[in-house]
C-alpha cells in the first residue's frame, strides 16, 4: 500500500518557467513533509519541508504548499533552471517517528 | 564531516552469493536507516536503528536480508543468498533529532547492486 504517491513519473518544463511537482498521501497521521532532490549516482539531498501546522513554506525559488484536507502537497520551482533537472522525492513522517515514507519520485527535466 | 560513507559503490555478483553492504554514518548521529531504491517501488525503508538497536525491520523483504550495527560508526546489510530481484540501489542514511532543523536524514551515495 503506497501511502505517499507521486503520480507523475516525469515532467518537462522550459527554462525560466514554473515547475510544479505533486504528491498525495493517505495516512492522516503524517504531520511533517519533505522534498528531496536526487541527481544520478548520488544520494537524495534535502530540499525543503513543511509542518502540518503550516500551509506554505518558501525558500528562495522553492515553495511547498500543503492542503491537509485534500492530503496533497506540491513543490513549486520558480524560475526553473537547468540545474533543477533531477528526480524529486516527496516524503512524510508522523509525530515522534523518525521513519520517512517516500513516494516513487518524479523526474524533472528543464529544457534550455 | 565527510557525510555518510557507503561501500562498495558498485557490486556485481552471481545469484546465490552472499553480498555485504557497509555504511558509516555521520559522527554523532544516533539514527541509521537502510533503504532500497527500485524503479517500481521508489525508495523503500528496509530497517532503521536507534543507538545501534534495530527499531523497525518491517521493510526487510525476507529472511535472506539481515542488518547489524555493532557500534555507532558502522552498519552492514547482508543478503544471503542473493537473487536477481535484489538488484537495486541501496542507500544508507543517518540523522539526529538533536540537530532538529528542517532536514531529518542525510543520505550516502548508495551502493548499486547487480545480481546476475
Amino acid at each position: 500500500d503506497q501511502q505517499v504517491k507521486q503520480n507523475s513519473p516525469s515532467l518537462s518544463v522550459q527554462e525560466g518557467r514554473i515547475s510544479i511537482l505533486n504528491c498525495d498521501y493517505t495516512n492522516s497521521m503524517f504531520d511533517y513533509f519533505l522534498w528531496y532532490k536526487k541527481y544520478p549516482a548520488e544520494g537524495p539531498t534535502f530540499l525543503i519541508s513543511i509542518s502540518s501546522i503550516k500551509d506554505k513554506n518558501e525558500d528562495g525559488r522553492f515553495t511547498v504548499f500543503l492542503n491537509k484536507s485534500a492530503k496533497h502537497l506540491s513543490l513549486h520551482i520558480v524560475p526553473s533552471q537547468p540545474g533543477d533537472s533531477a528526480v524529486y522525492f516527496c516524503a512524510a513522517k508522523g509525530f515522534g517517528n523518525e521513519k520517512l515514507t517516500f513516494g516513487t519520485g518524479t523526474r524533472l527535466t528543464i529544457i534550455p | 564531516d565527510a557525510g555518510v560513507i557507503q561501500s562498495p559503490r558498485h557490486e556485481v555478483t552471481e545469484m546465490g552469493q552472499e553480498v555485504t553492504l557497509r555504511c558509516k554514518p555521520i559522527s554523532g548521529h544516533d539514527y541509521l536507516f537502510w533503504y532500497r531504491q527500485t524503479m517500481m517501488r521508489g525508495l523503500e525503508l528496509l530497517i532503521y536503528f536507534n543507538n545501534n538497536v534495530p527499531i523497525d525491520d518491517s521493510g526487510m523483504p525476507e529472511d535472506r536480508f539481515s542488518a547489524k550495527m555493532p557500534n555507532a560508526s558502522f552498519s552492514t546489510l547482508k543478503i544471503q543468498p542473493s537473487e536477481p530481484r535484489d538488484s537495486a540501489v541501496y542507500f544508507c542514511a543517518s540523522s539526529s533529532p538533536r540537530d532538529r532543523g528542517e532536514e531529518t536524514q542525510y543520505f550516502g551515495p548508495g551502493t548499486r547492486l547487480l545480481v546476475l
